[in-house]
């Protein structure tokens, strides 16, 4: 079957680093998405990756390896507005997009 | 209203009632989407869209029925609902579709709860 695995809840501290991480495993790869939801909000979309490395955008990174299957998100200089959940989905080669859980990020002063 | 806009925000209703969840983008997307999300569970894709065709129905029971009368609008008719159909539900577009690497936009849910 397919899975997308990343841990349920994370803790950090107002300025730090923290990188969230995400392993898939699906029938082919077509790219990976992160996307942030705020509690009650919608999800946003943060950033898309097909090819192996890091792409950064701001204060977020993502990063990508195909041959482990496996995605990680980095968030620098963290601000308490950064208080979300992140989802990791992944497109396979039927372009189904298949969801992670997300992941509950709580920023503490 | 510009983005993708969903109302009602919230809804309590009897397993009994008829309802209707309504979602509509101001993007000029052709795909639509319909997703339940459950506390601690991925998103589950419901219903897709494509060019007001339906494309994607994903072992969805019955009682739950879309209507997509162009592709701007997007409904989901809920009758006899159970408990457990208490959920978030988020609706989506994005431009082409109905998969693709290009980004999804989504409103902001609405939350149901079934008694």
């Amino acid at each position: 079957g397919q899975n997308i695995d990343q841990p349920t809840e994370m803790t950090a501290t107002e300025g730090a680093i923290v990188q969230i991480n995400c392993t898939y495993q699906t029938s082919g790869f077509n790219g990976l998405f992160w996307y942030q939801q705020h509690a009650g909000e919608a999800p946003t979309f943060l950033s898309y990756n097909v090819l192996d490395g890091l792409e950064e955008k701001g204060r977020f990174s993502s990063f990508l390896s195909r041959s482990k299957g496996y995605s990680y998100l980095l968030l620098k200089e963290l601000q308490m507005k950064d208080s979300a959940s992140y989802l990791c989905a992944v497109l396979d080669s039927n372009y189904q997009l298949i969801w992670g859980a997300g992941t509950k990020l709580i920023i503490k002063p | 209203e510009t983005g993708v806009t969903q109302t009602p925000r919230h809804l309590v209703m009897g397993m009994t009632n008829k309802k209707s969840l309504k979602c509509e983008q101001h993007l000029g997307h052709n795909a639509m989407y319909w997703y339940k999300q459950s506390a601690k569970k991925p998103l589950e894709l419901m219903f897709v869209y494509n060019f007001k065709e339906q494309t994607e129905n994903n072992s969805v029971p019955s009682r739950f029925s879309p209507e997509c009368p162009n592709s701007s609008h997007l409904f989901l008719h809920l009758h006899t609902l159970q408990p457990e159909d208490s959920a978030l539900y988020l609706c989506a577009s994005s431009q082409e579709g109905p998969f693709s690497y290009n980004e999804q936009f989504f409103g902001p849910g609405t939350r149901l709860t079934v008694l």
